[in-house]
């Protein structure tokens, strides 16, 4: 089975902070994607990355940024932590192929910024 | 481009009964379509999915959904609820990117 572990379960931090987010996939998956999810809003994307060092904009990127130095691992960044940016945030990976083959989630990450 | 609706936003089922969530679909070509279940402070979990095979496809936890193109649904069913599946439930269409429906909150009585 695919596993896609999230560093952190919950996190709190304050306004201003650099916040880094942590996702590891182990299967080798071409491409990885960040999500963020919030009430009456649904799953909406923020980058996706289709190889290492290779990065996508997707929905709503502002405030973000994302790094891909090794395959399987891809790190979301909020370069100044704003508290709109309180979410719940999914990270997602699957094969090369990329929208034919289904998205594997890991557990998430719920982000506090006071 | 796609989009997804989820027909109900809240479903209430007894225990042993019949679950029906509904997802329609806008297209112009053969999507893939996938049907997730995400349970409180969790991921998303994969049902199910459909990718041009055979229209009615077989998941996980005895869920099924059926793919009718000229309806443009794919409507998720399981026989009997159990209490374990009270979550919410995802509808997703893919083609050039993933979009998600808003989701389906399934609520099984005792």
């Amino acid at each position: 089975d695919v596993k896609v572990t999230q560093s952190s379960r919950y996190l709190v931090k304050r306004t201003g902070e650099k916040v880094f987010l942590e996702c590891v996939q182990d299967m080798d998956h071409e491409n990885m994607f960040w999500y963020r999810q919030d009430p009456g809003l649904g799953l909406r994307l923020i980058y996706f990355s289709y190889d290492v060092k290779m990065k996508e904009k997707g929905d709503i990127p502002e405030g973000y940024s994302v790094s891909r130095e090794k395959k399987e691992r891809f790190s979301l960044i909020l370069e100044s932590a704003s508290t709109n940016q309180t979410s719940m945030y999914l990270c997602a990976s699957n094969e090369k192929g990329r929208f034919y083959s289904p998205l594997h989630f890991g557990n998430g990450t719920r982000l506090t910024v006071t | 481009a796609q989009s997804v609706t989820q027909l109900d936003s809240h479903v209430s089922v007894s225990e042993g009964t019949p679950v029906l969530l509904r997802c329609n679909y806008s297209s112009s070509y053969s999507p893939s379509l996938f049907w997730y279940v995400q349970h409180p402070n969790k991921g998303l979990q994969l049902l199910l999915k459909y990718t041009s095979a055979a229209t009615l496809v077989k998941g996980i936890n005895g869920f099924e959904a059926e793919f009718k193109k000229s309806e443009t649904s794919f409507h998720l069913t399981k026989p009997s609820a159990h209490m374990s599946d009270a979550a919410e439930y995802f509808c997703v269409v893919s083609d050039d990117q993933f979009y998600f429906g808003t989701g389906t909150s399934l609520t099984v009585i005792p």
